[in-house]
């Protein structure tokens, strides 16, 4: 069945470094990687998504990278501040329409 | 635009009783799905409708968990009878037909004890 394991569960990062997490799934018929943001206590949201026909993505401090080859995608945040604290959940998405979602990766960025 | 909205944000139960919970999408948005997130692990799916039909709903743990989307408009999650391992955090998300894109609820946090 679709499987998406995502790495690190848990980062800590200074305020001003970078950040990337990463992730791997097995449905080689995905066409569709987006990663979602959710805050303490409120509801993911979409920050960026990339799809198949495409290898990299930016949204100013945002970035994704995709290798179908190798069947992972990446989620890059530069100049990492205190508001991008929190849970970064990766998924995948092909023609069944659902999502498969990774474990989710808390991110801490400390002043 | 308002967002998916979902009711109630919590509820607390006691194991065998029954919990109805309530999406309403954004207007325009066929695709409607729910998912789950127990104990901080993966969210997971449940199930799909597309318009009032069930697309899929390979993900829907057992029979105690009744969805109907009825109109095609707003969406219901039952629970009857409620187990200690419902416990949980349920989403719901819709979409248009034309992408893979889906928008999040706040979720409806359900604690069985």
């Amino acid at each position: 069945g679709e499987n998406v394991e995502q790495h690190p569960s848990t980062l800590s990062v200074q305020e001003g470094d970078s950040a990337v997490i990463k992730c791997t799934y097995s449905d080689s018929a995905s066409n569709y990687f987006p990663w979602y943001k959710q805050e303490l206590g409120k509801r993911p949201q979409l920050i960026i998504d990339i799809r198949s026909n495409v290898g990299e993505k930016k949204d100013q401090r945002i970035a994704v990278t995709l290798n179908k080859t190798a069947k992972h995608f990446s989620l890059h945040i530069t100049e990492t501040q205190p508001e991008d604290s929190a849970v970064y959940f990766c998924a995948q998405g092909g023609s069944a329409r659902q999502l498969t979602f990774g474990s989710g990766t808390q991110l801490t960025v400390l002043p | 635009e308002a967002g998916v909205t979902q009711f109630p944000s919590h509820s607390v139960i006691e194991k065998g009783q029954t919990v109805t919970l309530r999406c309403d999408p954004i207007s325009g948005h066929d695709n409607l799905y729910w998912y789950r997130r127990v104990m901080g692990k993966e969210i997971k799916f449940l199930l799909h409708f597309v318009k009032e039909s069930k697309q899929d709903e390979s993900g829907m743990p057992n029979n105690r968990f009744l969805a109907e989307r009825t109109g095609g408009t707003y969406s219901t999650l039952k629970v009857q009878p409620a187990e200690l391992e419902d416990s949980g955090v349920y989403f719901c998300a819709t979409g248009l037909a034309v992408n893979n894109e889906q928008f999040f609820g706040p979720g409806t946090r359900l604690t069985v004890l």
